[in-house]
This record gives C-alpha cells, structure tokens and sequence, in this order.
C-alpha cells in the first residue's frame, strides 16, 4: 500500500531563516505531487505541484519554491521566511485516472 | 465568484440525524468530485468521490451529483460525535490539480 511521509511534524522558525519541508511517498511510482498551504481556519492553497521529476508547476507567486529531485521526493523551500509563510503545509500525491489526492500527516510551522 | 463554494457553518445536527452538506461549482467542465474529511488539526482524509450524475453510497456515506445545477452533496446517516469535522469539497477540471472549497464544519451533538 502507499504511504506519504512529511517532516518535520511541527516547525518554529524566526522571521529570514531558511526553509526546507521533505515530502516522500512510499508504494507507487511517477505520481502527481503537490504541495498545499492552510492558514488557520482557512481553505487549502495549491503552492506547487508536479507531474515528474524536475517539473515544477508554480500556482503562486511567493518566497517559496518547490523541487523534485527524486520520483517520490518533494521538498518545499525558502531563502528567507516572512511571518505570513505560518501556517499548516500539506503534501499530497495523485494516481490514476481519476487523479484522487492522498495527504501526508501535514507540517506546522510558525515563523516567529 | 469562487471556483468551489461550500458554506462555512457550523453546521450543527442531533447524534442518529442526516447532516447534509453541500458544494457548488462554477466550472461546468468539471469531471469529478471528492470529499474529504478533516479532523482539527490533521490532515484531510478522503471520503468518497464520485463523477457521474447520480448517487453513489458507501456505508453512512452518500454523494450525489448533479451535473445540470454543478452542485454535489454528501449526506452522512445517523450522525456520531466523532463524525464532528470540517468537510472539504474538492473538484477537478481538466487536467489541472483539484480545486478545494473552504469546507464545512459540522458538530454532531450527544
């Protein structure tokens, strides 16, 4: 069966540091990967998502950036966390026809 | 207008009622829909999706499309206390990603 792993589960960080969020799915090959964000009480944002290996597809301009160094390995970035990158980051991966999006456990992470 | 919209609640019903809830779309190239099921806290969880016109039933879960009106709906029979939860309605288009709505959030009182 297919799992996804992100790390770390929880993360607090001041304003300008670096980030990197690590997203691996165990059990399936060449899926579809995204990455999410929800603020508090609010919707899921689509930041990136891709389709293989070195395909970024951005949804949203940002201080973010996403790569795929590996089929089933995502990591999200940035240079310099501002105080709105808070929130709840998911990562999700998508197989077959109907493309149905299975989330990992999720990171949270306060920019302090 | 927004792509996917649901109403944000609180929804609340009686534990054994029928929650009902609800999910337009404004896309009518839209193929398929899901519904996820969000615990505070944790990750969305899928329920069901369905992408013909109809019902689709599965245990106390039921979706039903409607192309004609771009509205889907889930109804969820005799309610828990743990069925508690934001309900995230998603659609697909094309061949982007899924586009979410902002979810739902039901409480199912003892």
């Amino acid at each position: 069966s297919q799992t996804i792993h992100q790390w770390p589960a929880t993360l607090v960080q001041p304003v300008g540091s670096p980030l990197s969020l690590e997203c691996t799915v165990e059990g399936t090959s060449n899926p579809n990967l995204y990455w999410y964000r929800q603020a508090a009480g609010r919707g899921l944002q689509l930041l990136f998502y891709s389709v293989g290996i070195g395909q970024i597809s951005s949804e949203v301009p940002q201080n973010l950036s996403a790569s795929r160094p590996q089929d089933r390995q995502f990591i999200l970035s940035s240079k310099k966390l501002l105080l709105s990158d808070s929130g709840f980051y998911l990562c999700a991966w998508s197989n077959g026809p109907q493309e149905t999006q299975y989330f990992g456990p999720g990171t949270r992470l306060l920019v302090l | 207008q927004k792509e996917v919209e649901q109403n944000s609640g609180p929804l609340s019903v009686p534990e054994g009622a029928i929650a009902s809830l609800n999910c337009t779309y404004s896309d009518r190239g839209s193929q398929s829909f899901f519904w996820y099921r969000q615990y505070s806290g944790k990750s969305p969880e899928l329920i069901m999706f369905i992408y013909s016109n109809g019902d689709k039933e599965d245990g106390r879960f039921t979706a039903q499309l409607n192309k004609a009106s771009q509205y889907v709906s889930l109804l969820i029979r005799d309610s828990q206390p743990s069925d508690s939860a934001t309900y995230l309605c998603a659609v697909k288009t094309g061949r982007r990603a899924l586009t979410f709505g902002s979810g739902t959030r039901l409480q199912v009182q003892p």
